[in-house]
């Protein structure tokens, strides 16, 4: 079993509309968890991170952990086409080593 | 001022040939990271060095050796390179707090012949 899985995509997704990309993770330790956006040929940057059970807000992102289901979210509100890239979840576990994701492509259409 | 540099950015060469990469960051972070990005975009991690001492070490043929001359500083090194090698290479670095993000460089795409 992967340690950390994600819908493989693509997700295509029209303009103003709300992209939800998910991730499971299977370390019960896992501690941290972050969402990198990766443009195609470019190095992954981070843009979100949650280190709480909950809901975390930063402008038109949101990311959802729900330690006891082993799952964690990322919602993007009012896609643009600038918003089209693969998002890579990224988990630390109780090992402390950082382990991603597959990765989630997704599209936005104008 | 590149918070996280890599050299070079592409880098072709023949099977068996050793080739080295290079990494600076000047955030001031303690720990760096060399990562593997495959064809599949799948990102793996390879080594971690914190403060020139080497603390994770990933299942990596013995082809591959970093070296830390210092903590700002991070090279990749690898002999007698074969096809399978093909991929991009990302260095990163992060705080000593082991639950702090990465920051990346802008990668090295190395393609082997």
């Amino acid at each position: 079993q992967k340690e950390v899985e994600q819908n493989s995509g693509p997700l295509s997704v029209p303009e103003g509309a709300i992209a939800s990309l998910n991730c499971t993770y299977s370390d019960r330790g896992s501690q941290s968890f972050f969402w990198y956006r990766q443009y195609s040929g470019k190095s992954p940057e981070l843009i979100m991170f949650i280190y709480s059970n909950g809901d975390k807000e930063d402008g038109r992102f949101t990311a959802q952990l729900n330690k006891a289901s082993q799952y964690v979210s990322l919602l993007i509100r009012d896609s643009q086409p600038s918003d089209s890239a693969t998002y890579l979840c990224a988990v630390i576990g109780g090992d402390y080593k950082l382990s991603f994701g597959a990765g989630t492509t997704v599209t936005v259409r104008a | 001022d590149t918070a996280v540099s890599q050299t070079p950015k592409y880098l072709v060469t023949q099977m068996g040939n050793d080739k080295s990469i290079k990494c600076e960051q000047n955030l001031g972070h303690d720990t760096m990271y060399w990562y593997k990005q495959d064809s599949k975009k799948f990102l793996k991690i390879m080594f971690s060095y914190n403060n020139k001492e080497l603390i994770i070490n990933e299942t990596v043929p013995n082809r591959f050796s970093p070296k830390s001359p210092d903590k700002a500083h991070l090279n990749l090194h690898i002999n007698s390179l074969e096809l399978g090698d093909s991929a991009v290479y990302f260095c990163a670095s992060s705080t000593r707090d082991r639950n702090s993000p990465l920051h990346f460089g802008n990668g090295t795409r190395l393609t082997v012949t």
